[in-house]
């Protein structure tokens, strides 16, 4: 159980292209979601908290209108990653909780590089 | 703010056991996890620990609490190839990471030497 499915899983796009990265929950309902991003041999910093129904909260440091995410179902939410740039390359994850005091689950990541 | 601190590298030999190491510094830790993440993939939840215990046990995966001393472990008993990943100390305050974000460490990377 509690799997989460991200995609897509590899991303190849120019410059100034937006990018559509989804996340949904698969076998249980999501109340949260959260994105986090990851580069290369570096940990996982968390970019935004998202809650079914509601508006994202974004992390100090990370533009909202850049990162738009929309969580407008218990099993799905998506982030847009608006007019890229070759600095918005990186792994993209997501992970999913069913409510407060359960695990976050993750899904497998979506690596985007930006020519 | 929260740091998670992990030495990077590990090396041991086929059927040994490994013992990751992780310090954190945020006193409100009340839930700590352990993830793994193999190559190009995303994070696989081992195993979670509420800071209320000293210790929990999980077929060949045990985990140690020391709260005193903001001290987390994870034992990996008979360590096989498949072991072979980053593995990832997290935190998180109150409700278990479920409503509050994780902070991570920087990974450990466990080497399997046959």
């Amino acid at each position: 159980g509690a799997v989460v499915s991200q995609h897509p899983s590899w991303v190849i796009c120019k410059s100034g292209t937006s990018v559509k990265i989804e996340c949904r929950s698969l076998d249980f309902q999501a109340t949260t979601m959260f994105w986090y991003r990851q580069f290369p041999k570096q940990s996982l910093m968390l970019m935004a908290t998202s809650n079914e129904g509601s508006k994202a909260t974004y992390e100090q440091g990370v533009e909202k209108d850049k990162f738009l995410i929309n969580h407008a179902s218990l099993t799905l939410s998506t982030l847009t990653v608006t007019s890229a740039h070759p600095e918005d390359s990186s792994f993209y994850i997501c992970s999913a909780s069913s409510g407060p005091f359960q695990p976050q689950h993750f899904g497998d990541g979506t690596r985007l590089s930006i020519l | 703010g929260e740091d998670v601190e992990q030495s990077l590298f590990l090396s041991v030999r086929e059927g040994d056991s490994s013992v990751i190491n992780c310090t954190y510094t945020d006193s409100s830790s009340t839930y700590l996890y352990w993830y793994k993440q193999e190559p190009g993939a995303g994070l696989q939840l081992l195993t979670y620990i509420f800071s209320n215990m000293d210790m929990k046990q999980d077929q060949r995966l045990t985990v140690l609490l020391n709260k005193k001393d903001k001290h987390l472990s994870l034992r990996i008993a008979d360590t096989q190839t498949g072991d072979s990943a980053i593995y990832f100390c997290a935190e998180t305050p109150y409700s278990g990471g479920g409503a509050d974000g994780l902070t991570f460490g920087k990974g450990t990377h466990l080497i399997i030497q046959p």
